[in-house]
C-alpha cells in the first residue's frame, strides 16, 4: 500500500483565489511528521509547512496553511491568495516514528501539478 | 550561505560509463541523502548518511555506490551506466532535533544514452 497518496490530476486555479491539494498517507504510528515541498519548473525542491502529529493547531507560514484531519490520515496543503508564482508541482511526504533521529527518512508522494492562470 | 550544493548540474553518460556525483552541505548537518526523481514516480530514496563515517541503503540502491567523504560532503557514483539510470538525482542534507526538516540541493540531471 502507498504510504502517501496525491492522487488528483493537474490542478489549476485563478490568480488570487485559494486552492487545496490533497494528500492522504497510512501509517500505524502515533507519531509523525507529515512535510509539503514545492518544485517550480526550474527543478529545485522547496520546503513549505511542517505538521507534527501531536500538534494540536493546524500549521500555518504565511500564504500556506495545512488542513490537517488526523482522523481521516489527510493532510492537505492550502494555499491562499494564489500568485502566478504558485504554478509548480506539490510533493507531499511523511516522515513515520521509527524513521527519526539518526534513522530519519522522508516518503514522498508522486505530487500535483497546480497551474495558476491569470 | 550556499546550502546544498551539487555539481553537474547537467551530465551526458553512454552506456557502462561510470560517473561521480558531488555533493555538499555548508549547514553543519549530519544526515545527508540522495534521492532520484523521475516522472509520475515522485522522490525515492537511493542512499543515506545518518553521519559522518556511516552509510545505509535506501529504497533503490542498487547500480549505486556512496561515500560519506566528511561531514559536508556526500558523493554518488554510478559504476556502469545504464539507461534506467536517467533520472534527476537530487542531494539533501536534514537539520537535526525538531521537525528533522530536509533541504534540498538543485538536482543534477542525468542522461544514459
Amino acid at each position: 500500500a502507498q504510504k502517501i497518496t496525491q492522487t488528483q490530476p493537474g490542478m489549476f486555479v485563478q490568480e488570487k483565489e485559494a486552492v487545496t491539494l490533497d494528500c492522504t498517507y497510512d501509517t500505524s504510528d502515533q507519531s509523525y511528521g507529515l512535510f509539503w515541498y514545492k518544485q517550480p519548473s526550474s527543478g529545485e525542491m522547496i520546503f513549505l509547512i511542517y505538521q507534527g502529529s501531536y500538534d494540536e493547531q493546524n500549521a500555518t507560514e504565511g500564504r500556506y496553511s495545512l488542513n490537517f484531519q488526523k482522523a481521516r490520515k489527510s493532510a492537505n496543503l492550502v494555499i491562499s491568495a494564489s500568485q502566478l508564482g504558485d504554478s509548480a508541482m506539490y510533493f507531499c511526504a511523511m516522515r513515520e516514528a521509527f524513521y527519526t533521529g539518526a534513522n530519519s527518512k522522508l516518503t514522498f508522494g508522486k505530487g500535483i501539478t497546480l497551474s495558476v492562470r491569470p | 550561505n550556499a546550502g546544498v550544493t551539487q555539481t553537474p548540474k547537467f551530465q551526458v553518460l553512454k552506456t557502462g560509463q561510470s560517473m561521480t556525483l558531488q555533493c555538499a552541505q555548508d549547514m553543519n548537518h549530519n544526515s545527508m541523502y540522495w534521492y532520484r526523481q523521475d516522472p509520475g514516480m515522485g522522490l525515492r530514496l537511493i542512499y543515506y548518511s545518518a553521519s559522518e563515517g556511516t552509510t545505509d541503503k535506501g529504497e533503490v540502491p542498487n547500480g549505486y555506490n556512496v561515500s560519506r567523504l566528511n561531514k559536508r560532503e556526500f558523493s554518488l557514483r554510478l559504476e556502469s551506466a545504464a539507461p534506467s539510470q536517467t533520472s534527476v538525482y537530487f542531494c539533501a542534507s536534514r537539520r537535526p532535533g525538531g521537525q528533522e526538516t530536509q533541504y534540498f540541493g538543485p538536482g543534477t540531471r542525468l542522461l544514459v544514452l
